[in-house]
């Protein structure tokens, strides 16, 4: 089964900053990989899917790139709405969710 | 749009079966992947398999033998039973509704399972 690896697990971030995550898979999946937003006591919401396409009404300042093993979620200008914990999946071989990065205020 | 919704006993007994079904409402079941995804508490996201095609099946190996969804048309639910379940399968369950270009593109709002004696 494919593994997904995100780093960092915590990211501390100033109103404004740009922010990167990574995801790792352990075998290529092309480019079958969405991002996931979640806030406390809520179900995630889909963000970006097959790597790169904003989901409908999903801010600009998201964005996805990458393809094969390495993928990266960045926010251009980190908002006060967007301190919340972020998963990668893939869906190229079954599902696997990467462990989570949590965004914090810095 | 559509919505899901799960239902099912929040408490479970060590050693016995945890059942949940979702209810999907403004959409059919049907051409999607119908899935269970759980969260421990404090936890990331675990996928736990799905159904498509009206029947077929795929579940994450660790829990493959443990796990049976099933889909009811008529009813338009599909359902999830974890047998033989300990303290660790304690987590918020989630059903979804995904496709092969989106991932998940539907969540429930997940429903809390605790197993304890």
């Amino acid at each position: 089964d494919i593994q997904m690896t995100q780093s960092p697990s915590t990211l501390s971030a100033f109103v404004g900053d740009r922010v990167t995550i990574t995801c790792r898979a352990s075998q290529s999946i092309s480019s079958w990989l969405a991002w996931y937003q979640q806030k406390p006591g809520k179900a995630p919401k889909l963000l970006i899917y097959k790597a790169s396409i904003l989901e409908s009404g999903v801010p600009s300042r998201f964005s996805g790139s990458g393809s094969g093993t390495e993928f990266t979620l960045t926010i251009s200008s980190l908002q006060p709405d967007d301190f919340a914990t972020y998963y990668c999946q893939q869906y190229n071989s079954y599902w696997t969710f990467g462990q989570g990065t949590k965004v914090e205020i810095k | 749009q559509v919505q899901l919704q799960e239902s099912g006993p929040g408490l479970v007994k060590p050693s016995e079966t945890l059942s949940l079904t979702c209810t999907v409402s403004g959409g059919y079941v049907n051409s999607y992947y119908w899935s269970w995804i759980r969260q421990p508490p404090g936890k990331g996201l675990e996928w736990i398999g799905y159904i498509y095609d009206s029947g077929s099946t795929k579940y994450t190996p660790s829990l493959k033998s443990r796990v049976t969804i099933s889909v009811d048309t008529s009813k338009n639910q599909f359902s999830l039973k974890l047998s033989s379940v300990t303290a660790a399968d304690t987590a918020v369950y989630y059903c979804a509704r995904g496709n092969k270009l989106f991932g998940v593109i539907t969540w429930g709002q997940g429903t809390l399972v605790t197993v304890s004696s």
